[in-house]
């Protein structure tokens, strides 16, 4: 069973415009909502990330939008440049059963390509 | 060297060979975290460290052993692996109790 879904798979927008990627959720214990972008060869890096008892977060030209009760968050990338082609990977995070460390749950990915 | 390092960044290894996976971390955080990424997969967790003690094993076969010497060291000790663990096996870090993780390069793994 799939906890967070990511859509869409792949994803081209020509450059300028608006990339929009989708994550739903079913597990209410998640507490803390992630991007990681992720370029060929390198680990994923942390993008932004939101918790729930705020609707949206944005820094610079990343967007992250947050519906508690739909349990849905999304991240959008405004003016979008070909620097940006990569994989996007949304994540849900919990405490785990000890309550010492969080555990996250990560989306399928979606790569992005930004044609110039 | 900064942030999370892995080596080696390659690897090829034959069903009877045994490797170990190395990860360091120069961030000063205390809790370690092995995941395996497989195209068109999520990030699976496998292993989770804190504060040195093992904290989580999610179902990982037994060819796949780790270790945490230092809260700054992770190692992933590997033997009689299938082709199907093929993947990139990433590192990550965090303070304990924090949700922010920081990821390594990852080690490539191509099992023949």
């Amino acid at each position: 069973q799939q906890q967070v879904k990511q859509s869409p798979q792949s994803l081209i927008v020509q450059k300028g415009g608006i990339s929009i990627i989708n994550c739903a959720y079913e597990n209410t214990a998640f507490d803390y909502f992630p991007w990681y972008q992720q370029f060929p060869g390198k680990g994923p890096a942390l993008l932004i990330a939101i918790r729930p008892d705020v609707s949206e977060k944005k820094e610079g030209r990343f967007t992250i939008s947050f519906n508690k009760s739909a349990k849905q968050f999304s991240l959008h990338i405004m003016d979008s440049q070909p620097g940006d082609s990569a994989t996007y990977f949304c994540a849900a995070g919990e405490k785990n059963s000890g309550g010492s460390n969080y555990k996250l749950t990560f989306g399928k990915g979606t790569l992005l390509t930004v044609n110039p | 060297e900064t942030g999370v390092t892995q080596t080696p960044r390659h690897l090829v290894m034959g069903m009877t060979n045994k490797k170990s996976l190395k990860c360091e971390q120069h961030l000063g955080h205390n809790a370690m975290y092995w995941y395996k990424q497989s195209a068109k997969k999520p990030l699976e967790l496998m292993f989770v460290y804190s504060l040195e003690e093992r904290v989580e094993n999610n179902s990982v076969p037994s060819r796949f052993s780790p270790e945490c010497p230092n809260s700054s060291h992770l190692f992933l000790h590997l033997h009689t692996l299938q082709p199907e663990d093929s993947a990139l096996y990433l590192c990550a870090s965090s303070h304990v109790g924090n949700p922010t993780q920081y990821f390594g390069p990852g080690t490539r793994l191509l099992v023949l």
